[in-house]
């Protein structure tokens, strides 16, 4: 129930083009939901996040879309740039809790 | 702020050396976590402090494993001895408390057994 489950493991997008992740969760206690992003070398960053009380979120050309009945939230990045080429993880948390769950990681190579 | 800071950036040991790893969170942060990155296992919350005392200890792989936090502005993370399997990147992060869903990764210490 704790675990937070991420998908594609790899993603290559063309220059300009959607990048779309995806995450599912079971603990309906969760409530934030954060994306974290890495580049080589660097340690996780955290991206963009949202609360489960909006089904939409956007911060420049990256969007999260989160569907609660579902238990399933995504990050779209539009117009993908060669410098969006790293590791992206969603994350889950509970504020009552006391870890962030994070999922497996998906490495997105944007070509130029 | 200069961020989390972690130390060594890497290291290479040999097998049955014992190994230190050092951070120093973000002042004002009172929760601090070490995660460890593989490839296999991605990242792995090994445990979790709050204003210095350890919450959650389970992900701790094994006795060979341990953590302290004397003050608010340092922890270690000593493995010993240590084996070719502990090669990996070890990650510290703090965060305020009660915000943990929001965390301020330092750039690892990446480790290498032989």
């Amino acid at each position: 129930q704790q675990q937070v489950k991420q998908s594609p493991q790899s993603l290559i997008v063309q220059k300009g083009g959607i990048s779309i992740i995806n995450c599912a969760y079971e603990n309906t206690a969760f409530d934030y939901f954060p994306w974290y992003q890495q580049f080589p070398g660097k340690g996780p960053a955290l991206l963009i996040a949202i609360r489960p009380d909006v089904s939409e979120k956007k911060e420049g050309r990256f969007t999260i879309s989160f569907n609660k009945s579902a238990k399933q939230f995504s990050l779209h990045i539009m117009d993908s740039q060669p410098g969006d080429s790293a590791t992206y993880f969603c994350a889950a948390f509970n504020q009552a809790g006391t870890a962030l769950i994070f999922g497996k990681g998906t490495t997105l190579s944007v070509s130029s | 702020d200069a961020g989390v800071i972690q130390s060594p950036r890497h290291e290479v040991t040999e097998m049955g050396q014992e190994v230190t790893l050092r951070c120093k969170p973000i002042s004002g942060h009172n929760s601090l976590f070490w995660y460890r990155q593989t490839m296999m296992r991605g990242l792995e919350l090994l445990i979790y402090f709050n204003n210095n005392v350890p919450i959650d200890d389970s992900g701790m792989p094994e006795d060979r494993f341990s953590a302290k936090m004397p003050n608010a502005s340092f922890s270690t993370l000593k493995i010993q001895p240590s084996e070719p399997r502990d090669s990996a990147v070890y990650f510290c992060a703090s965060s305020l408390t009660g915000e943990g869903g929001i965390q301020y990764f330092g750039a690892g210490t990446r480790l290498s057994v032989l």
